[in-house]
């Protein structure tokens, strides 16, 4: 059973860089599988971020695409996320999530609230 | 860009009801359209992929249909623990980009 766990600071400093983690356990990262980043700002919807891919490949929200870094670590089986410059805006609900298509696979979701 | 427009925007039936929500794409999107189910406090869920097919523990009265632009999530008989929020996700190829709609909001009449 592939299970998914993101981890990382809830409070960030606005113009600062946000950094989650997501660990990947029940199976392997370098195996073909397509892993994403989705945020839900309180109250609202929820906004894909970008995705890695083929471990190595990766496609960004062209919304976020110039904050955004999505990297992964195959020794540790998890994949990161870093956004910068980040500002109110971007405190949400962050989960990481498996698929190309469609998400099978959810991470419980982590709460980053962007604040000074 | 593909936008989702789903409606409506709520919807509010009691238990044993038939719901049918709407997801309306702005170009085609082939069948690669997915639901999901959200409920306070939690991950949403994947009800349905490739437009019709249910993913793995989704109940029957879950159904999905449509193609092109338009797409319908039915729930044939609604179960008090389904009131939740839903909502429908595309991808596009080229440029790469995954897109949701706004959502709907199934609440108890």
């Amino acid at each position: 059973q592939v299970q998914l766990q993101e981890s990382g600071p809830g409070l960030v400093k606005p113009s600062g860089t946000l950094s989650l983690t997501c660990a990947v356990s029940g199976a392997s990262i370098t195996i073909s599988n397509w892993w994403s980043w989705v945020r839900q700002p309180p109250g609202k919807g929820l906004e894909w971020i970008g995705e890695l891919y083929q471990i190595g490949g990766t496609n960004y929200n062209p919304s976020l695409k110039s904050r955004v870094t999505i990297s992964v670590d195959k020794s540790k089986n998890q994949f990161s996320l870093n956004l910068t410059s980040v500002t109110a805006a971007d405190t949400a609900v962050y989960y990481c999530a498996r698929g190309r298509h469609a998400f099978d696979v959810w991470g419980q979701g982590t709460m980053v609230t962007v604040s000074s | 860009e593909i936008v989702l427009t789903q409606s409506p925007a709520t919807l509010s039936l009691s238990p044993g009801e038939r719901a049918t929500l709407s997801c309306r794409a702005s170009q085609s999107v082939s069948t690669y359209l997915a639901w999901y189910q959200q409920k306070p406090g939690q991950a949403p869920r994947l009800l349905i992929y490739d437009a019709s097919n249910r993913a793995t523990g989704i109940p029957a009265r879950f159904s999905g249909s449509g193609s092109g632009t338009d797409f319908t999530l039915t729930i044939s008989s609604l179960d008090p623990e389904d009131f939740a929020v839903y909502y429908c996700q595309q991808r596009s190829d080229w440029p790469p980009k995954l897109t949701f709609g706004g959502g709907t909001k199934l609440e108890i009449k």
